[in-house]
Protein backbone atom coordinates (compact mmCIF):
# COMPACT_ATOMS: atom_id res chain seq x y z
CA UNK A 1 0.00 0.00 0.00
CA UNK A 2 1.33 3.30 -0.90
CA UNK A 3 1.06 6.02 1.79
CA UNK A 4 3.15 8.68 4.55
CA UNK A 5 4.19 7.11 7.51
CA UNK A 6 4.99 8.94 10.46
CA UNK A 7 6.94 7.42 13.56
CA UNK A 8 6.23 7.81 16.84
CA UNK A 9 2.48 8.62 17.05
CA UNK A 10 2.99 9.86 20.57
CA UNK A 11 6.44 11.68 21.84
CA UNK A 12 7.07 12.90 25.09
CA UNK A 13 10.54 15.00 25.70
CA UNK A 14 11.62 17.20 28.28
CA UNK A 15 12.38 21.05 27.98
CA UNK A 16 15.64 21.74 26.40
CA UNK A 17 15.73 18.70 24.76
CA UNK A 18 16.08 18.37 20.98
CA UNK A 19 13.74 15.78 19.32
CA UNK A 20 13.38 14.33 15.25
CA UNK A 21 9.90 13.56 13.82
CA UNK A 22 10.42 10.95 11.27
CA UNK A 23 8.30 10.93 8.09
CA UNK A 24 8.39 8.45 5.27
CA UNK A 25 6.42 8.36 2.05
CA UNK A 26 6.26 5.84 -0.89
CA UNK A 27 4.32 7.46 -3.26
CA UNK A 28 7.14 8.45 -5.34
CA UNK A 29 6.02 12.46 -5.04
CA UNK A 30 8.33 15.29 -5.63
CA UNK A 31 7.42 17.60 -2.85
CA UNK A 32 7.26 17.25 1.31
CA UNK A 33 5.86 19.52 3.67
CA UNK A 34 5.56 19.85 7.25
CA UNK A 35 2.92 21.37 9.03
CA UNK A 36 1.96 22.26 13.03
CA UNK A 37 -1.60 22.06 14.18
CA UNK A 38 -2.88 23.95 17.25
CA UNK A 39 -6.42 23.58 18.94
CA UNK A 40 -8.78 26.16 17.30
CA UNK A 41 -5.82 27.14 14.55
CA UNK A 42 -5.54 25.97 10.86
CA UNK A 43 -2.67 23.97 9.90
CA UNK A 44 0.74 26.31 9.45
CA UNK A 45 3.75 25.43 7.32
CA UNK A 46 6.84 25.07 9.21
CA UNK A 47 8.86 23.84 5.88
CA UNK A 48 8.95 21.97 2.31
CA UNK A 49 10.91 20.66 0.37
CA UNK A 50 10.48 19.88 -3.50
CA UNK A 51 13.53 18.37 -4.13
CA UNK A 52 16.19 16.47 -2.58
CA UNK A 53 19.08 18.13 -1.04
CA UNK A 54 16.82 21.72 -1.15
CA UNK A 55 14.13 22.62 1.29
CA UNK A 56 12.36 26.40 2.11
CA UNK A 57 11.00 27.65 5.18
CA UNK A 58 7.60 27.90 5.58
CA UNK A 59 5.32 30.26 7.30
CA UNK A 60 6.83 29.19 10.97
CA UNK A 61 10.32 28.01 10.75
CA UNK A 62 12.08 29.28 13.59
CA UNK A 63 13.17 26.70 16.20
CA UNK A 64 12.90 23.60 13.70
CA UNK A 65 15.23 22.07 11.18
CA UNK A 66 14.96 20.04 8.67
CA UNK A 67 16.90 17.68 6.08
CA UNK A 68 16.26 16.14 2.55
CA UNK A 69 18.69 13.42 1.61
CA UNK A 70 16.37 11.15 0.17
CA UNK A 71 13.40 11.20 -1.86
CA UNK A 72 11.42 9.25 0.52
CA UNK A 73 12.49 10.68 4.08
CA UNK A 74 12.25 14.18 4.96
CA UNK A 75 12.49 13.94 9.13
CA UNK A 76 11.46 17.22 11.07
CA UNK A 77 14.02 18.17 14.09
CA UNK A 78 12.14 20.34 16.74
CA UNK A 79 15.24 22.01 18.43
CA UNK A 80 15.31 23.93 22.23
CA UNK A 81 15.17 27.08 20.53
CA UNK A 82 11.09 26.50 19.76
CA UNK A 83 9.17 27.99 22.31
CA UNK A 84 6.21 26.14 22.05
CA UNK A 85 6.59 23.12 20.90
CA UNK A 86 3.92 20.91 21.70
CA UNK A 87 1.46 19.90 19.36
CA UNK A 88 0.38 17.77 16.24
CA UNK A 89 2.87 17.44 13.39
CA UNK A 90 1.33 16.66 10.00
CA UNK A 91 3.76 15.37 7.19
CA UNK A 92 2.25 15.45 3.66
CA UNK A 93 3.33 14.97 -0.08
CA UNK A 94 2.46 16.16 -3.45
CA UNK A 95 3.36 15.85 -7.28
CA UNK A 96 5.36 18.88 -8.39
CA UNK A 97 2.49 19.14 -11.55
CA UNK A 98 -1.05 18.48 -12.44
CA UNK A 99 -2.96 18.13 -9.23
CA UNK A 100 -1.80 19.52 -6.66
CA UNK A 101 -3.60 17.92 -3.96
CA UNK A 102 -1.46 17.00 -0.69
CA UNK A 103 -1.07 14.09 0.78
CA UNK A 104 -1.29 13.27 5.04
CA UNK A 105 0.56 10.83 6.98
CA UNK A 106 -1.25 9.95 10.18
CA UNK A 107 0.79 12.82 12.41
CA UNK A 108 2.65 12.72 15.34
CA UNK A 109 1.83 14.50 18.87
CA UNK A 110 4.86 15.59 20.44
CA UNK A 111 4.25 16.79 24.34
CA UNK A 112 7.29 18.74 25.91
CA UNK A 113 7.13 19.17 29.77
CA UNK B 1 -1.85 37.90 1.70
CA UNK B 2 -4.12 34.49 0.72
CA UNK B 3 -6.75 33.77 3.34
CA UNK B 4 -9.25 31.40 3.78
CA UNK B 5 -12.03 31.73 6.34
CA UNK B 6 -14.71 28.91 7.31
CA UNK B 7 -17.84 28.97 8.67
CA UNK B 8 -19.91 27.88 10.93
CA UNK B 9 -17.03 26.72 13.38
CA UNK B 10 -18.74 24.11 14.61
CA UNK B 11 -22.22 22.52 13.60
CA UNK B 12 -24.66 19.79 14.94
CA UNK B 13 -26.67 18.43 12.80
CA UNK B 14 -29.08 15.52 13.08
CA UNK B 15 -29.17 12.38 11.42
CA UNK B 16 -30.83 12.86 7.50
CA UNK B 17 -30.37 16.67 8.08
CA UNK B 18 -28.44 18.27 4.98
CA UNK B 19 -27.04 21.33 5.50
CA UNK B 20 -23.99 23.33 4.02
CA UNK B 21 -19.81 24.45 5.20
CA UNK B 22 -18.90 27.66 4.21
CA UNK B 23 -15.43 28.32 2.36
CA UNK B 24 -14.47 32.06 2.00
CA UNK B 25 -11.05 32.85 0.38
CA UNK B 26 -9.31 35.29 -1.06
CA UNK B 27 -6.09 34.34 -2.95
CA UNK B 28 -4.37 36.11 -6.16
CA UNK B 29 -4.61 33.63 -8.65
CA UNK B 30 -6.20 30.51 -7.95
CA UNK B 31 -3.98 27.43 -8.35
CA UNK B 32 -6.81 25.33 -6.70
CA UNK B 33 -8.95 24.44 -3.72
CA UNK B 34 -8.92 21.13 -1.84
CA UNK B 35 -11.36 20.48 1.05
CA UNK B 36 -9.97 17.46 3.47
CA UNK B 37 -11.82 15.77 6.36
CA UNK B 38 -10.44 14.90 9.62
CA UNK B 39 -11.05 12.58 12.23
CA UNK B 40 -9.73 13.55 16.00
CA UNK B 41 -6.11 12.74 16.24
CA UNK B 42 -5.69 11.60 12.26
CA UNK B 43 -4.00 13.21 9.72
CA UNK B 44 -6.89 15.10 7.50
CA UNK B 45 -8.24 12.97 4.02
CA UNK B 46 -8.22 14.29 1.07
CA UNK B 47 -11.40 14.89 -0.14
CA UNK B 48 -11.87 17.11 -3.12
CA UNK B 49 -9.53 19.56 -5.56
CA UNK B 50 -11.23 22.34 -7.23
CA UNK B 51 -9.71 24.30 -9.95
CA UNK B 52 -12.05 26.80 -11.57
CA UNK B 53 -15.47 28.64 -10.97
CA UNK B 54 -18.58 26.67 -11.15
CA UNK B 55 -16.74 23.36 -11.32
CA UNK B 56 -18.69 20.47 -8.75
CA UNK B 57 -17.56 17.07 -7.75
CA UNK B 58 -19.57 14.72 -5.37
CA UNK B 59 -18.59 11.77 -3.64
CA UNK B 60 -21.12 10.16 -1.66
CA UNK B 61 -23.26 12.11 0.40
CA UNK B 62 -20.80 14.94 -0.09
CA UNK B 63 -20.43 17.47 -2.81
CA UNK B 64 -18.27 20.68 -3.25
CA UNK B 65 -19.01 23.81 -5.35
CA UNK B 66 -16.57 26.50 -6.36
CA UNK B 67 -17.77 30.32 -7.30
CA UNK B 68 -15.00 33.28 -7.52
CA UNK B 69 -14.96 33.80 -3.91
CA UNK B 70 -15.89 30.85 -2.11
CA UNK B 71 -16.73 27.20 -1.87
CA UNK B 72 -19.29 25.29 -0.25
CA UNK B 73 -19.67 21.94 0.84
CA UNK B 74 -23.04 20.38 1.12
CA UNK B 75 -23.90 17.38 2.91
CA UNK B 76 -26.96 15.60 2.03
CA UNK B 77 -28.83 12.90 4.29
CA UNK B 78 -25.92 13.04 6.71
CA UNK B 79 -25.07 10.12 8.67
CA UNK B 80 -23.55 9.48 12.10
CA UNK B 81 -19.99 8.46 10.51
CA UNK B 82 -19.77 11.72 8.59
CA UNK B 83 -19.38 13.58 11.91
CA UNK B 84 -15.60 14.66 11.52
CA UNK B 85 -13.81 18.49 10.79
CA UNK B 86 -13.74 19.64 7.21
CA UNK B 87 -11.05 21.26 6.24
CA UNK B 88 -10.66 23.67 3.08
CA UNK B 89 -7.67 25.29 1.84
CA UNK B 90 -6.75 26.82 -1.32
CA UNK B 91 -2.74 27.00 -3.59
CA UNK B 92 -1.80 30.35 -5.22
CA UNK B 93 -0.38 29.88 -8.84
CA UNK B 94 2.50 31.30 -7.89
CA UNK B 95 3.00 29.48 -4.28
CA UNK B 96 3.65 25.85 -3.39
CA UNK B 97 1.90 25.81 -0.12
CA UNK B 98 -1.37 25.52 0.63
CA UNK B 99 -3.42 28.03 3.07
CA UNK B 100 -5.61 26.32 5.08
CA UNK B 101 -8.97 27.29 7.11
CA UNK B 102 -9.66 27.11 11.02
CA UNK B 103 -12.13 24.05 9.92
CA UNK B 104 -15.60 23.46 10.46
CA UNK B 105 -16.49 20.64 13.54
CA UNK B 106 -19.69 18.86 12.03
CA UNK B 107 -21.37 16.45 14.75
CA UNK B 108 -24.01 14.00 13.26
CA UNK B 109 -26.53 13.14 16.14
CA UNK B 110 -28.12 9.48 15.30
Amino acid sequence: DGGITQSPKYLFRKEGQNVTLSCEQNLNHDAMYWYRQDPGQGLRLIYYSQIVNDFQKGDIAEGYSVSREKKESFPLTVTSAQKNPTAFYLCASSIMEGSYEQYFGPGTRLTVT
Amino acid sequence: EDQVTQSPEALRLQEGESSSLNCSYTVSGLRGLFWYRQDPGKGPEFLFTLYSAGEEKEKERLKATLTKKESFLHITAPKPEDSATYLCAVQAFRAQKLVFGQGTRLTINP
